[in-house]
C-alpha cells in the first residue's frame, strides 16, 4: 500500500525567510509520480510539481525549489525569501504506476502542511 | 484555456436528500477523477473513469454513491441519502494524453457539501 507522511502539521515563519516542507513517501513500486499541490485559503488546488521515479534531479523554478531522494524516500519543498502569498495548506501526493493508455493513476495524498507567512 | 469545471461550487442539502456534483474535465481530458476532502484532512481518492467506463472505484463508499462520466456532457456524482457525514469539499480532477505525453492531474475548484 501506498503512504505519504508529512509530519509538519503547522509551520509559521516571518516573511523572507526560508523554509522547508518535508515529504515522506512509501511504495513497493519502481515506477511512480510524486507531486506537490498548494490549497489556498480560498480552497482551490493548485498544481505546482510532478516529478517522475526515474528523475532525482532537483528542480528550481522561481523562489521554489524540489529535493527528491529515493534513497530516503522523501521529496522535500523549499520556499526561498517567504512571501504572505504563500500561506497555503501544501499537499504532497504520490500516484501509482502509470498503466499504459490509462493516463495517470490514483493519488494518494499526505495530510498537508498548513503554512502561515507573518508579515 | 478553461480548466476543470465543476459546480455547484457549494451546495447545502437536508439529511435524506440527493446530491448531485457535476464535474466537466479540461479540454481535451479523458481521464476523471474525483476525491473528497474532509475538513481538516488530506485528500481521499474515490473513483476514476474514463468515458462511459469506470477503471477504478476502490475508495467509493459501498452505499449511496455512484458515478458516472457519459459519452456526452459532465461527469456526475451522486450522493443518495445524505447524512451529516458527508460533509465535505469533493474535488474532481482530470488528466489526459496529448503529443507531450500523458498530463498530470489538475484539479477544479471543488463543490463544498454541506449537510442539515
Amino acid at each position: 500500500a501506498q503512504k505519504v507522511t508529512q509530519a509538519q502539521t503547522e509551520i509559521s515563519v516571518v516573511e523572507k525567510e526560508d523554509v522547508t516542507l518535508d515529504c515522506v513517501y512509501e511504495t513497493r513500486d519502481t515506477t511512480y509520480y510524486l507531486f506537490w499541490y498548494k490549497q489556498p485559503p480560498s480552497g482551490e488546488l493548485v498544481f505546482l510539481i510532478r516529478r517522475n521515479s526515474f528523475d532525482e534531479q532537483n528542480e528550481i523554478s522561481g523562489r521554489y525549489s524540489w529535493n527528491f531522494q529515493k534513497s530516503t524516500s522523501s521529496f522535500n519543498f523549499t520556499i526561498t525569501a517567504s512571501q504572505v502569498v504563500d500561506s497555503a495548506v501544501y499537499f504532497c501526493a504520490l500516484s501509482e504506476p502509470f498503466i499504459s493508455n490509462f493516463g495517470n493513476e490514483k493519488l494518494t495524498f499526505g495530510t498537508g502542511t498548513r503554512l502561515t507567512i507573518i508579515p | 484555456n478553461a480548466g476543470v469545471m465543476q459546480n455547484p461550487r457549494h451546495l447545502v442539502r437536508r439529511r435524506g436528500q440527493e446530491a448531485r456534483l457535476r464535474c466537466s474535465p479540461m479540454k481535451g481530458h479523458s481521464h476523471v477523477y474525483w476525491y473528497r476532502q474532509l475538513p481538516e484532512e488530506g485528500l481521499k481518492f474515490m473513483v476514476y473513469l474514463q468515458k462511459e467506463n469506470i477503471i477504478d472505484e476502490s475508495g467509493m463508499p459501498k452505499e449511496r454513491f455512484s458515478a458516472e462520466f457519459p459519452k456526452e456532457g459532465p461527469s456526475i456524482l451522486r450522493i443518495q441519502q445524505v447524512v451529516r457525514g458527508d460533509s465535505a469539499a469533493y474535488f474532481c480532477a482530470s488528466s489526459g494524453r496529448t503529443s507531450g505525453g500523458d498530463q498530470p492531474q489538475h484539479f477544479g475548484d471543488g463543490t463544498r457539501l454541506s449537510i442539515l
